[in-house]
C-alpha cells in the first residue's frame, strides 16, 4: 500500500532535549513537507523541500531542522532552540508540477515535559 | 508570499441543509491551486474538492462545491445536504505551481446538527 507513514504517533520528549520525528513515503513523490498544529491556529508551515538536497523554510522555521538525503525520507528535527515545541506535527507529501494535491501522514503528537 | 485566511472559526448548520464554509487568499503567483481538506476527530488529512486558478469554472464534488471568485482572491465551500458525518475541521489551502509552497488556514470547525 502506498503512503505516508509518521512515528511515532505519540512522543514524550524531556525539555532541553532534541528529537527526530519520522517522515517516510513510497508514493515517489517530489515535494515533502511538515506543518505544526495548534489549536485555533490551523496548520502552519515549518520546512518544504521540493528536491532531494534542497528544502525551504516555512513561517515558523526557528528551532527546526530538516534533511533530504533520500526521495522517501524528511525528518523533522525539534532543537532545544524551539521555545514551544509541544504540538501536533504532519508530515505530507505531494508529486508536484500539475499534480495537485498533498497527501498527509497520520501525524505525530510530540509532548515536551 | 502567500496568505490564507479563515474568518470563520466555528459554523453550525442542520443536518440535510446547506452551508458556506468562507476562506480569503493572497498572492502575487498567476500560477496556483486551491484546496479544502477535511481533518475528521481521527486528525486525518482528507482532500474534499481542489480548484485550479486557470479554470473558470467551479470545481464539484457531489455534495461539495466551491464559489471561486479569482479577483477578488475568494474561495468558499459549499456544503449541500449536511450529514452528521460532515463534521469535522475543515482547511483551506492555496499551492503554487512553481515551487510547490503549499500554505493553510487556520481553519473553520463545523458542526452538525441533528
Amino acid at each position: 500500500d502506498g503512503g505516508i507513514t509518521q512515528s511515532p504517533k505519540y512522543l514524550f520528549r524531556k525539555e532541553g532535549q532534541n528529537v527526530t520525528l519520522s517522515c517516510e513515503q513510497n508514493l515517489n513523490h517530489d515535494a515533502m513537507y511538515w506543518y505544526r498544529q495548534d489549536p485555533g491556529q490551523g496548520l502552519r508551515l515549518i520546512y518544504y523541500s521540493q528536491i532531494v538536497n534542497d528544502f525551504q523554510k516555512g513561517d515558523i522555521a526557528e528551532g527546526y531542522s530538516v534533511s533530504r538525503e533520500k526521495k522517501e525520507s524528511f525528518p523533522l528535527t525539534v532543537t532545544s532552540a524551539q521555545k514551544n515545541p509541544t504540538a501536533f506535527y504532519l508530515c505530507a507529501s505531494s508529486i508536484g508540477g500539475l499534480v495537485t494535491e498533498a497527501f498527509f501522514g497520520q501525524g505525530t503528537r510530540l509532548t515536551v515535559v | 508570499a502567500q496568505t490564507v485566511t479563515q474568518s470563520q472559526p466555528e459554523m453550525s448548520v442542520q443536518e440535510a441543509e446547506t452551508v458556506t464554509l468562507s476562506c480569503t487568499y493572497d498572492t502575487s503567483e498567476s500560477d496556483y491551486y486551491l484546496f479544502w481538506y477535511k481533518q475528521p476527530p481521527s486528525r486525518q488529512m482528507i482532500l474534499v474538492i481542489r480548484q485550479e486558478a486557470y479554470k473558470q469554472q467551479n470545481a464539484t464534488e457531489n455534495r461539495f462545491s466551491v464559489n471561486f471568485q479569482k479577483a477578488a482572491k475568494s474561495f468558499s465551500l459549499k456544503i449541500s445536504d449536511s450529514q452528521l458525518g460532515d463534521a469535522a475541521m475543515y482547511f483551506c489551502a492555496s499551492k503554487l505551481y512553481n515551487n510547490n509552497d503549499m500554505r493553510f488556514g487556520a481553519g473553520t470547525r463545523l458542526t452538525v446538527k441533528p
